[in-house]
């Protein structure tokens, strides 16, 4: 029978392609945004941060672009690789100090 | 490695059953966190620690309790189980615990059958 899961965004790219994954948050007065890799049986992994003084901000081959007028969120990888491969969560806090994690996307990169 | 240790990494326990799912934060960190990931939910907040003492609680359970020691370590206790607390459950570290990025560790597997 089918299962019942949580249904994946998923992003298809081709090795050496930019990969941008997207992401919608919720909360006004959340100022600090946060993205995590996070692989088959591991933990998530701190990719990337930004405050809300900020639009962007890069590290090694990842950008974070952040909108507040429209409450998005974008990651930008450069040059896709096949360790790249991963779901992708994105997460805000806000004054309460909890990290409030999005439902994730699951990126695939073919060689 | 995050430097943030969970142990066990699997436990398989029955129904009504209580089992206690430790942390150790990076070396340094003081706040402490927990976190339940399974399928249909993704990944929820349960309840933080700082300097131990509770500073956030999100969607625990009264079924479920946690305490920060004097040692900074952590424990998540979860009695009265049930079929749907089967999950992964993460705890993360982070230096102040205040709007900054977490340290996540590995995750116990939690099956409950």
């Amino acid at each position: 029978g089918e299962s019942v899961g949580l249904h994946l965004p998923t992003l298809s790219v081709q090795e050496g392609d930019n990969s941008i994954i997207n992401c919608a948050y919720s909360n006004s007065a959340s100022d600090y945004f946060i993205w995590y890799k996070q692989e088959s049986g591991k933990g998530p992994q701190f990719i990337i941060d930004i405050r809300s003084n900020m639009d962007k901000r890069q590290g090694q081959r990842v950008t974070v672009l952040l909108n507040k007028t429209v409450k998005h969120l974008s990651l930008q990888i450069a040059a896709t690789q096949p360790g790249d491969s991963a779901v992708y969560f994105c997460a805000e806090a806000g004054s309460n100090y909890k990290l409030t994690f999005g439902k994730g996307t699951l990126l695939t990169v073919n060689p | 490695d995050s430097g943030v240790t969970q142990t066990p990494k699997h436990l398989i326990t029955a129904t009504g059953q209580r089992v206690t799912l430790r942390c150790s934060p990076r070396s340094g960190d003081l706040s402490v966190y927990w976190y339940q990931q399974s399928l249909d939910q993704g990944l929820q907040f349960l309840i933080q620690y700082y300097n131990g003492e509770e500073r956030a609680k999100g969607n625990i359970l009264e079924r479920f309790s946690a305490q920060q020691f004097p040692d900074l370590h952590s424990e998540l206790n979860l009695s009265s189980l049930e079929l749907g607390d089967s999950a992964l459950y993460f705890c993360a570290s982070s230096v102040q615990g205040s709007n900054e990025k977490l340290f996540f560790g590995s995750g116990t597997q939690l099956s409950v059958l």
